[in-house]
């Protein structure tokens, strides 16, 4: 069984375009993330929400705009999509309130043409 | 300064020795630590938490120093699948807030 799901796993788009990232944890965790990881390999934190309430907004442009409709989901939609977006964006999940360790899913891989 | 500094490596090391990574965090107030390994395309995976009084895993140990705000992770006996990327990660106090390292990129070879 798949913990932390997420569809889908490879996105190729044109620039401008808008595009949504599907995200599911079945481990009944609280916390739930967004991360993007860039061509570097650098993980960086984008959005934590916990029991579907925004904790983290980690700078991010507001071209992208988590939506947790219950605390099993968190969805990423991004408008607008530009050259720079292209990442493997990760999904992940936590037990409590945002101490525990994470369990990711298997990752989107974003490329923008 | 980043949040949270590693050695990129890489590290080449024949099967069977000891490697050690360290970590640096920038935060004393920081909550929670760990270890994560990533392969090549693939997600990153919990290798263990990280505490002050040390902990052992198998082959890996995993120490925490507060005071200097500075976390290692040994591993003995390298194995082939020892190589992937290891990332330290600190959680802020407060929780939620979760800081990669860029990570050490770690090569066992036969």
């Amino acid at each position: 069984d798949t913990a932390v799901s997420q569809t889908p796993k490879y996105l190729v788009t044109q620039m401008g375009n808008d595009k949504s990232i599907k995200c599911e944890q079945n481990l009944g965790h609280d916390t739930m993330y967004w991360y993007k990881q860039d061509s570097k390999k650098f993980l960086k934190i984008m959005f934590s929400y916990n029991n579907k309430e925004l904790i983290i907004n980690e700078t991010v442009p507001n071209r992208f705009s988590p939506k947790s409709p219950d605390k099993a989901h968190l969805n990423l939609h991004i408008n607008s999509l530009e050259l720079g977006d292209s990442a493997v964006y990760f999904c992940a999940s936590s037990p409590g309130q945002g101490n525990q360790p994470q369990h990711f899913g298997d990752g989107t891989r974003l490329s923008i043409l | 300064r980043k949040e949270v500094e590693q050695d990129p490596g890489p590290f080449n090391v024949p099967e069977g020795a000891t490697v050690a990574f360290n970590c640096t965090y920038s935060n004393s107030a920081s909550q929670s630590f760990f270890w994560y390994r990533q392969d090549c395309r693939k997600e990153p995976k919990l290798l263990m938490s990280v505490y002050s009084s040390g902990n052992e895993d198998g082959r890996f140990t995993a120490q925490l120093n507060r005071a200097s705000q500075y976390i290692s992770l040994l591993i003995r006996d390298s194995k082939l699948s020892d190589s992937a990327t290891y990332l330290c990660v600190v959680i802020k106090a407060g929780g939620f807030k979760t800081i990669f390292g860029a990570g050490t990129r770690l090569f066992v070879k036969a």
